[in-house]
């Protein structure tokens, strides 16, 4: 099993420029979140979704798009790049259950903007 | 708003000590408490949960220790291992909300050998 499987690993932008962060599970899912890590922060929700075309925000939502046409999948789009998104995204998955299921994360896209 | 605060940023402690990270939340609706450790270079891996109806949950050497009424909870790592030196993250979320965790801002330990 490959588990949350992230493209790029790594990716270098310019300003204004647009990009899509890939995210693969192939654990069949129904939850999936995108986070980003930054120094001294932790870990903050960017978008999440709870099936199939359904998403919502998170606490940092703004620059960023969301959408989940299949279980599999949850592309993260940034629409116009800024130095400020100069980050390591990560994206997490977990199942649907009884009580709250553990979330597996991929090893994130560590992603600078110039 | 931080809603779950970790502390310490850091800590080292030498082989075989028990390195303690505690975390408190303000959120009453919080209702799972997940720790997650993470090397450099990967993502975080869940090491150890629990639900605030317990008071302590004990997997091999890694202990959480909850107080609800303070709204508190830690985790200890017995006889700490070179090999323990990683980020560690406490989180919380409401029942059901797994896709929707809060972290603390995390703990790098280092174990000297």
């Amino acid at each position: 099993n490959a588990g949350v499987t992230q493209t790029p690993k790594f990716q270098v932008l310019k300003t204004g420029q647009s990009m899509t962060l890939q995210c693969a599970q192939d654990m069949n899912h129904e939850y999936m979140s995108w986070y980003r890590q930054d120094p001294g922060m932790g870990l903050r929700l960017i978008h999440y979704s709870v099936g199939a075309g359904i998403t919502d925000q998170g606490e940092v939502p703004n620059g960023y798009n969301v959408s989940r046409s299949t279980t599999e999948d949850f592309p993260l789009r940034l629409l116009s790049a800024a130095p400020s998104q100069t980050s390591v995204y990560f994206c997490a998955s977990s199942g649907r259950g009884f009580g709250n299921q553990p979330q597996h994360f991929g090893d994130g896209t560590r992603l600078s903007i110039l | 708003q931080q809603q779950v605060k970790q502390s310490p940023q850091s800590l080292i402690v030498q082989k075989g000590g028990i390195p303690i990270i505690n975390c408190a939340y303000e959120n009453t609706a919080f209702d799972y408490f997940p720790w997650y450790q993470q090397f450099p270079g990967k993502g975080p891996a869940l090491l150890i949960a629990i639900r605030p109806d317990v008071s302590e949950k004990k997997e091999g050497r890694f202990t959480i220790s909850f107080n609800k009424s303070a709204k508190q909870f830690s985790l200890h790592i017995m006889d700490s291992q070179p090999g323990d030196s990683a980020t560690y993250f406490c989180a919380a979320s409401t029942r059901g909300g797994s896709e929707k965790l809060v972290f603390g801002k995390g703990t790098k330990l280092t174990v000297n050998p």
